[in-house]
């Protein structure tokens, strides 16, 4: 089983739909959690970490359960900006190396 | 601030060139990274450098080397470029256990 695993996609949704992704991780001793969006031939980019208690930043929400060891990502009202690959990362506290999921992509048309 | 800067932003190499991608950081991160990214292979680390002085391997670290030159900067050599090395290659930096911040990417063709 990969560290972190993501359904790759394509997510296509119309203007204005609600999507949500998973992304599960394997190794309980993980403690930071992050959502990163890549856009085509661009670097990653932090979109928002994820915590305990669940996080919102406008139209995303990002929710972490430990119990099933996946975390959530959950965009309302998409616009066509929101089209991208969004990249689910992991690490372990005390490592310095993050994990990342290999991404979802995720196309908003009108 | 400039953030994580990365140069060359394109390089077109022949096999058996060697080359140096060099990257620089303006944040006063401890730890940097390599990574390469394939299509549909997602991001794989190549080497890291958890603070200055200190360099390791990464998933993919064959065909590679690096040199942590300070705090600041990290750079990436290819002695000897194979047409597999063909790929866009990442620098980050990191203050753990926060984010990583990324550069905006070298895309290397090997022919």
């Amino acid at each position: 089983r990969k560290e972190v695993e993501q359904d790759p996609g394509p997510f296509n949704v119309p203007e204005g739909a609600t999507v949500a992704f998973n992304c599960t991780y394997s190794n309980s001793a993980s403690q930071s959690f992050f959502w990163y969006r890549q856009d085509c031939r661009k670097e990653p980019k932090l979109l928002m970490s994820v915590y305990s208690s669940g996080n919102e930043d406008g139209r995303f929400t990002a929710q972490l359960n430990r119990a099933s060891q996946y975390i959530s990502l959950l965009i309302r009202d998409s616009k066509l900006s929101d089209s991208a690959t969004y990249l689910c990362v992991v690490s372990r506290g005390g490592s310095y190396i993050p994990t990342f999921g290999r991404g979802t992509s995720l196309i908003v048309h009108p | 601030n400039a953030g994580v800067t990365q140069t060359p932003k394109f390089q077109v190499l022949k096999t058996g060139q060697s080359m140096t991608l060099q990257c620089a950081q303006d944040m006063n991160h401890n730890s940097m990274y390599w990574y390469r990214q394939d299509p549909g292979m997602g991001l794989r680390l190549i080497y890291y450098s958890a603070s200055e002085g200190t360099t390791d391997k990464g998933e993919v670290p064959n065909g590679y080397n690096v040199s942590r030159l300070n705090k600041r900067e990290f750079s990436l050599r290819l002695e000897s470029a194979a047409p597999s090395q063909t790929s866009v290659y990442f620098c980050a930096s990191r203050q753990d256990p926060e984010t990583q911040y990324f550069g905006p990417g070298t895309r290397l063709l090997v022919l």
